[in-house]
């Protein structure tokens, strides 16, 4: 069974700072890894997707990495703001029947403080 | 605006009424999925749809009831629910056979149960 997990659980940091979000993954086959971005009492924002196939994909001041042999994922923020405060989730796709199916992580609840 | 739309954004019901939530998309995609999230807990998987047939239940109890009728509307009937039940529920869509596969989730529906 997939489990996801993610480190840490919550971070605060002043504006400005760079910072690294962490995402393991127990099984390795996967179709791709997905980071999002939930506001409270909101819906998932999809910011990055990273395919198996891939290393690194990049956003703006987002960049994510995926090493899919060893079951991890960071996700990079770069000058961070204010406005990046959200609860970041890590999923990993895999296909179950004709559809997919997304495993996710519990979370990095991030607050960005001026 | 991810282009799937739940009805209602707000829910509060009995334990013994009945309700339905909604959701739509229109994106073209043909597999829509609901996901529930408890607080302190990852998402969980509930049931996916691929071209309007469950594909997975993943051991949700018969208190929830999904049904598809076509590929762009999904909807998960509610009856006789416990408070264990109060949480967000979140429907999603993707075209499983691209090549990204993009998931787009909804706002969400935040249930309590009274």
């Amino acid at each position: 069974k997939q489990e996801v997990t993610q480190i840490p659980a919550a971070l605060s940091v002043p504006e400005g700072e760079n910072l690294v979000l962490n995402c393991s993954f127990t099984d390795s086959a996967i179709y791709n890894l997905q980071w999002f971005r939930q506001d409270p009492g909101k819906g998932l924002t999809s910011l990055l997707l990273i395919q198996s196939s891939q290393r690194e994909q990049t956003s703006g001041r987002l960049n994510a990495s995926l090493d899919k042999s060893s079951g991890r994922s960071t996700l990079y923020i770069a000058a961070s703001q204010p406005g990046d405060s959200a609860t970041y989730l890590c999923a990993v796709c895999q296909g179950t029947g004709g559809g997919n199916k997304l495993t996710f992580g519990t979370g990095t609840q991030l607050k960005v403080e001026l | 605006e991810t282009g799937v739309t739940q009805t209602p954004r707000h829910l509060v019901m009995g334990m013994t009424n009945k309700k339905s939530l909604k959701c739509e998309q229109h994106l073209g995609h043909n597999a829509m999925y609901w996901y529930k999230q408890s607080a302190k807990k990852p998402l969980e998987l509930m049931f996916v749809y691929s071209l309007e047939e469950r594909v997975e239940n993943n051991s949700v109890p018969s208190r929830f009831s999904p049904e598809c009728p076509n590929s762009s509307h999904l909807f998960l009937h509610l009856h006789t629910l416990q408070p264990e039940d109060s949480a967000l529920y979140l429907c999603a869509s993707s075209q499983p056979g691209a090549s990204s596969r993009y998931a787009f989730f909804g706002q969400g529906t935040r249930l309590t149960v009274v």
